[in-house]
């Protein structure tokens, strides 16, 4: 069955404190693969898509990247405004409707 | 732009009664999504809608659950006879085509007593 975990599941940074998330996924081929930030009592809000083994994408402090089994949101010099759980999700093209499938989320402090 | 917008925002019922959860997807838009997120848990699917086509309801938990997208715009959720599993919050994404990002909304918090 397909499948997206997500490590570590908490992780607490001293603000400056550069650190990694990880998004392994066993999906059979893969149509995208997408990273989400989600605040409390929001819903998530999209930050990257990414498509093939190799590709980069950033934005301020945060950087994914994509390897054929996982991939990694890097975060630099993290700051407070930086707290959020960090939700991935693949896209497989073998399900009927191109469902997503979403990890369950690293939750991300960082403390001032 | 507007983004997606849900309502209500929050509801509390009983066990029992029936509710409707209203989706607003982003103008033209053409895929829309249902989502339920329960504490502690990943995003469960449960309804996919794809312009005119039949909607992909394979996620859906049990018959009590229904849904429907008017004109292709507009969707409704409908829970009926709720149970207190039913209480989590309810998404909506709705996207520019299927394999392209999903833009959600703020969700529908539904607690059942």
């Amino acid at each position: 069955e397909d499948q997206v975990t997500q490590s570590p599941e908490a992780l607490r940074l001293q603000e400056g404190e550069s650190s990694s998330l990880n998004c392994s996924y066993t999906v059979s081929g893969l149509r995208g693969l997408f990273w989400y930030r989600q605040d409390p009592g929001k819903g998530p809000e999209f930050l990257f898509t990414l498509y093939s083994a190799g590709e980069e994408k950033e934005k301020e402090r945060l950087k994914a990247t994509l390897t054929k089994k996982e991939s990694f949101l890097h975060i630099t010099a993290p700051k407070p405004e930086d707290s959020a759980t960090y939700l991935c999700a693949v896209q497989s093209p073998y399900t009927a409707s191109n469902q997503f499938y979403f990890g369950t989320g690293t939750s991300l402090t960082v403390i001032p | 732009g507007a983004g997606v917008s849900q309502s209500p925002s929050n509801k509390v019922t009983e066990k029992g009664k029936d509710v409707e959860l209203r989706c607003d997807p982003i103008s033209g838009h053409t895929a829309l999504y249902w989502y339920r997120q329960s504490l502690g848990q990943g995003l469960e699917f449960l309804i996919y809608f794809q312009g005119n086509s039949a909607p992909d309801k394979s996620g859906l938990p049990s018959d009590r659950f229904s849904a429907e997208r008017t004109g292709g715009s507009v969707s409704t959720l409908t829970i009926q006879r709720t149970q207190q599993e039913d209480s989590a919050v309810y998404l909506c994404a709705s996207s520019l085509g299927t394999n392209q990002p999903q833009h959600f909304g703020d969700g529908t918090r539904l607690s059942i007593l």
